[in-house]
């Protein structure tokens, strides 16, 4: 257990529909990342966001959005859903702000269902 | 072209077989190096990383970089059954300091058989 909780572990939704994923990170770890992973793109960043800014931005969509609150909770938002868009959705934290590499640890994730 | 490139396998090996994972990268620039195990139906989970080049050994884990011709390598001594898993690489792109993206191969499915 990486101490990373996401919820719900499972969502069933129709095209066209808006949901949202939540995350907490670890005790005491600032950054929040957001990860999409499908089997035909893998696993792709999404974004960063570092004790309540954005910090770092991949290949996000504009329909996804995300922020993090003054606890440090996460919720990323999907809107518009399109069946390319079912996929596992995972969230990671990191402990320190410091320095050019910061361990990454992944909560259990969110499949998404879009029919 | 693909960051990182990953053979996705599926790879099969018998129980006490030593494992060869391997990936390449395109950007000379990246200096970090990581290996994550993900079993099904769960989050990934990093078992090493390694800084610039060389050697990382950890039990029957070895991590291996080569910069000069982008490839990095994971070796498994002893494979046993629970380490059927999938196995990503990933790289951590620097951008700005504090900015930790990171970059993942494909995954290998590894399957270890008793």
């Amino acid at each position: 257990d990486s101490g990373v909780t996401q919820t719900p572990k499972h969502l069933i939704t129709a095209t066209g529909q808006r949901v949202t994923l939540r995350c907490s990170p670890r005790s005491g770890d600032l950054s929040v990342y957001w990860y999409q992973q499908s089997l035909d793109q893998g696993l792709q960043f999404l974004i960063q966001y570092y004790n309540g800014e954005e910090r770092a931005k991949g290949n996000i969509l504009e329909r996804f959005s995300a922020q993090q609150f003054p606890d440090l909770h996460s919720e990323l938002n999907l809107s518009s859903l399109e069946l390319g868009d079912s996929a596992l959705y995972f969230c990671a934290s990191s402990p320190r702000r410091g320095g050019w590499y910061n361990e990454q640890f992944f909560g259990p994730g969110t499949r998404l269902t879009v029919l | 072209q693909k960051e990182v490139e990953q053979d996705p396998g599926p790879l099969s090996v018998p129980e006490g077989a030593i494992v060869s994972l391997n990936c390449t990268y395109s950007n000379s620039a990246f200096q970090y190096f990581m290996w994550y195990r993900q079993y099904s139906r769960k989050g990934p989970e990093l078992l090493m990383y390694t800084y610039s080049s060389g050697n990382k050994e950890d039990g029957r884990f070895t991590a291996q970089v080569d910069k000069s011709s982008k490839y990095i390598s994971l070796f498994i001594r002893d494979s046993q059954p629970s380490d059927s898993a999938t196995y990503l690489c990933a790289i951590h792109n620097p951008g700005i300091q504090g900015a930790q993206k990171l970059v993942f191969g494909q995954g290998t499915r590894l399957t270890i058989n008793p």
